[in-house]
């Protein structure tokens, strides 16, 4: 079992859907979560940042964190086509300033159709 | 700001050719990384750095090495290039900061092809 599982996709919607991105993961330690956009031919860049169990709400963007089930999920309100890209969640089980890179996932393609 | 700046774009090299990617922050960031890229597989890393002069192995680092002479210089050398070799390469930075995992910056990627 990889330690973090994460379905590629593609994943399509129509404009205006939520969208509902999932990541699952098999190490205890992991308590730190973030979740990466990464537009074609771009690098990624950090979209939602959490720790631990719970959830973070940034505009249309909800983290949610199930520490107990191992599981993590984006969810995006009133998606828009300019929201298509690939979405990575990444994790760590640092603390106090170790330099280990994150653990990704292999990342979900999202299509939202206008 | 130009954050973090890698060199070439796009590469193509012949079986058992070498090259070295750049990459270059402006961000007095002490870690460092390179990662790859392959389709549907996510990222994996390739070797870390937490300043300059001291580098470590990540998960997949064998056909690769590093070096680490300045704060703002991480390049990754591939000797002998193979097929295997094909993806994308990203390089990473981020700050050292005690508490928890600082945000990560990534360059705009290097595809390298292996023909």
């Amino acid at each position: 079992q990889k330690e973090v599982e994460q379905d590629p996709g593609p994943l399509s919607v129509p404009e205006g859907a939520i969208v509902s991105l999932n990541c699952t993961y098999s190490n205890s330690a992991f308590q730190y979560f973030m979740w990466y956009r990464q537009y074609s031919r771009k690098g990624p860049e950090l979209l939602m940042y959490t720790y631990s169990s719970g959830n973070k709400e940034d505009g249309r963007f909800t983290a949610q964190v199930d520490k107990s089930s191992k599981y993590i999920s984006l969810f995006i309100r009133d998606s828009q086509p300019s929201d298509s890209a690939t979405y990575l969640c990444a994790m760590s089980a640092l603390t106090g300033g170790g330099a280990d890179g994150l653990t990704f996932g292999k990342g979900t393609h999202l299509i939202i159709q206008p | 700001n130009a954050g973090v700046t890698q060199t070439p774009k796009f590469r193509i090299l012949k079986i058992g050719q070498s090259m070295t990617l750049q990459c270059t922050q402006d961000m007095n960031h002490n870690y460092m990384y390179w990662y790859r890229q392959d389709p549907g597989m996510g990222l994996k890393l390739i070797y870390y750095s937490v300043g300059a002069g001291i580098t470590d192995k990540g998960e997949v680092p064998n056909g690769y090495n590093v070096s680490r002479s300045t704060t703002e210089d991480f390049p990754l050398r591939l000797e002998l290039a193979a097929p295997s070799q094909t993806s994308v390469y990203f390089c990473a930075s981020r700050p050292r900061q005690q508490g928890p995992p600082t945000e990560a910056f990534f360059g705009q990627g290097t595809r390298l092809t292996v023909v």
